[in-house]
């Protein structure tokens, strides 16, 4: 069975630091993996993916995260954290084989950014 | 715009009062999905379905009933709410494949007393 363990429910940087949230997986087979951002009252949205091409996979306002096979990890790196980047991050895996359309969840990191 | 609509995005009832979560997107989406978000627990999958008249549970079926009748809607129906059934909800689509994105709707937060 597939599962996604995410280090630290709570990461508080200053702004203008790195930004750095964990993320082990687990799967029997080659996995697809998507790490997604929920800010305040709002719905999921996706920050970026690794669907088995580049290995290092780049995304939206800055972040990037690197997929590690030997270390089933797949951590969100950010150079430079702004206030806006406060917000709950969720690293998800892909359930397969076979498509069943679930994304299994982490348990959530809550990125706390101060002045 | 393409987008997930939830509706209502916020609903106070009692324990044992039917109720209807809508969803409903304009992507032609094939898969459509529902899931529970609790403190620490991350989000888990109630249902989903891979095109009309085609559903499946998920991980956390119990008390939820679905029906898919249109590629466009997937509504959540809880027949009989109990409190644990507490809880945010949010409705995803996505195009077909596992590597493809789920869009996820704005989230229903549900308090059953």
């Amino acid at each position: 069975a597939q599962s996604v363990t995410q280090l630290g429910s709570h990461v508080s940087v200053s702004e203008g630091a790195l930004v750095l949230l964990r993320c082990n997986y687990s799967s029997s087979v080659p996995p697809y993996l998507f790490w997604y951002v929920q800010y305040p009252n709002q719905g999921l949205q996706l920050l970026l993916k690794y669907t088995s091409a580049a290995t290092l996979v780049k995304g939206i306002n800055d972040f990037e995260a690197e997929f590690k096979k030997s270390e089933t990890s797949f951590h969100l790196t950010k150079p430079s954290a702004h206030m806006s980047d406060a917000a709950e991050y969720f690293c998800a895996v892909s359930e397969g084989p076979g498509n069943t359309g679930k994304l299994i969840f982490g348990q959530g990191t809550t990125l706390q950014v101060k002045p | 715009e393409a987008q997930v609509t939830q509706n209502p995005r916020y609903l106070i009832t009692v324990t044992g009062k039917k109720l209807t979560v809508t969803c409903s997107q304009n992507m032609n989406h094939e898969y459509m999905s529902w899931y529970r978000q609790d403190p620490g627990l991350g989000l888990r999958q109630i249902y989903y379905s891979m095109n009309v008249e085609v559903t499946d549970k998920g991980d956390v079926p119990e008390g939820y009933k679905v029906s898919r009748k249109e590629k466009r809607n997937f509504p959540l129906i809880l027949e009989s709410p109990s409190p644990n059934q507490t809880s945010l909800y949010f409705c995803a689509s996505q195009l077909g494949g596992q590597r493809d994105t789920q869009y996820f709707g704005p989230g229903t937060r549900l308090t059953v007393l």
